[in-house]
């Protein structure tokens, strides 16, 4: 069966300080991955997605960038942390089955730029 | 323009209670529709998918009900528990494309005893 990790679960950084959140999956090949940000009280936004190693999406303009150097590895990174920044963040990973996209969410991460 | 909305925006009730919570969508060309439970601090588990020729799904406690003319969905939790307690999120599918989900607001949900 396929499992998602990510981590850390929680994070406090200083607002100009560098991130890196991990995502790894596991038991699937070539899957889709992203990277999506839940604000307090808010929806599910996407930030980047990747369809293969080295290929990155970016939905939005922002601070942050992403990276896949392995099929099932996906990292999110930041040079300077922004009070903005501050949410939870959902890797997933997802397949194209017959059109359909089905996406699986890892358990998030915490973060607090303070 | 793609769109879910999700009615309402929160809900108390009392355990033991039936609740609807309601999913309006604009996506085209549909593909699926699926309802997520978050649980607070935790990533979106699936409760239910359906296609276009599906107009009810259940597991468990949750029903799910499509109506792809008036691009409606609706999930009835029957008998509610505690742990029932979570945010409900409608996510819409178009066809085709690894980036092609639009996502509900969501609906808090809160059982109380």
């Amino acid at each position: 069966s396929q499992t998602i990790h990510q981590w850390p679960a929680t994070l406090v950084q200083p607002v100009g300080s560098p991130l890196s959140l991990e995502c790894t999956v596991e038991g699937t090949s070539n899957p889709n991955l992203y990277w999506y940000r839940q604000a307090a009280g808010r929806g599910l936004q996407l930030l980047f997605y990747s369809v293969g190693i080295g290929q990155i999406s970016s939905e939005v303009p922002q601070n942050l960038s992403a990276s896949r150097p392995q099929d099932r590895q996906f990292i999110l990174s930041s040079k300077k942390l922004l009070l903005s920044d501050s949410g939870f963040y959902l890797c997933a990973w997802g397949v194209l089955v017959g059109g359909n996209n089905e996406q699986f969410f890892g358990p998030g991460t915490r973060l607090t730029v303070l | 323009k793609n769109q879910v909305e999700q009615s309402p925006q929160s809900l108390i009730i009392l355990e033991g209670k039936n609740c609807t919570l309601q999913c309006n969508y604009t996506v085209s060309p549909f593909s699926n529709l699926r309802w997520y439970k978050q649980d607070t601090g935790r990533g979106p588990v699936s409760l239910t998918i359906m296609t276009f020729s599906e107009n009810t799904k259940s597991n468990g406690r949750y029903t799910a009900t499509l109506d792809a003319d008036t691009k409606q969905s609706s999930l009835h939790i029957t008998a509610s528990q505690l742990s029932d307690s979570a945010s409900y999120i409608c996510v819409v599918s178009a066809w085709g494309g690894a980036n092609n989900l639009f996502f509900g607001t969501g609906t808090r949900l809160t059982v109380i005893p």
